[in-house]
């Protein structure tokens, strides 16, 4: 069975910076672009940004309000994505989900993780 | 950035009824997009993807259509599990956004 595991959330402080992982298994992580979306307690869900495969150069692309302080990467040896994120906000608190999708495909997410709580906090 | 503009923001239906649900896009995303759904405390889950194909699993009472600009995700009738917040999201450009999500809660 297809499975995206998050982890590494937790409490940080304002400026702090903090890396989330999200482990694979059930599928070719190699062939697959990896995403990750958050989502504030009681609130939507927003697009963070996105890692593509070797066939793609692993290109990524954010958006605005990650953009300069998050970085997605991923080791298709280990069969895990991550999110780096620095100088944290209060308003990057928020549940990390990580999503795929098969890269060849012009499509939207087809498997999500559990997701994993971020809380930016003095 | 493209916006989604989803509607209702809510509504209250009872077991049975037919309930429709609508995204706008600000500008044409031709097929791209998708339906999902997500319980409370739990991860959304895929209902359609490219507008109206059915994710393989999901029930057959799930439709989607639409292209361009507008989009409708149709439960024929309403069950007891469906009720759960309901997203649309586009990929037809970068950043990907998502509609402000629709609750469906029981009447």
């Amino acid at each position: 069975e297809a499975q995206l595991v998050e982890s590494g959330g937790g409490l940080v402080q304002p400026g702090g910076s903090l890396k989330l992982s999200c482990g694979a298994s059930g599928f070719t992580f190699s062939a697959a672009a990896i995403h990750w979306v958050r989502q504030a307690s009681g609130k939507g869900l927003e697009w963070v940004g996105q890692i593509r495969s070797a066939a793609n150069t692993y290109a990524t692309i954010y958006a605005a309000s990650a953009r300069g302080r998050f970085i997605i990467s991923r080791d298709d040896s280990e069969n895990t994505a991550y999110l780096q994120m620095n100088r944290l906000k209060a308003e990057d608190t928020a549940v990390y989900y990580c999503c795929k999708h098969p890269d060849a495909i012009p499509t939207n997410f087809d498997l999500w993780g559990r997701g994993t709580l971020v809380t930016v906090s003095s | 950035d493209i916006q989604m503009t989803q509607s209702p923001s809510s509504l209250s239906a009872s077991v049975g009824d037919r309930v429709t649900i609508t995204c706008r896009a600000s500008q044409g995303i031709r097929n791209d997009l998708g339906w999902y759904q997500q319980k409370p405390g739990k991860a959304p889950k895929r209902l359609i993807y490219a507008a109206s194909s059915l994710q393989p699993g999901v029930p057959w009472r799930f439709s989607g259509s639409g292209s361009g600009t507008e989009f409708t995700l149709t439960i024929s009738s309403l069950q007891p599990e469906d009720f759960a917040t309901y997203y649309c999201l586009q990929h037809n450009s970068y950043p990907w956004t998502f509609g402000q999500g629709t609750k469906v809660e029981i009447k």
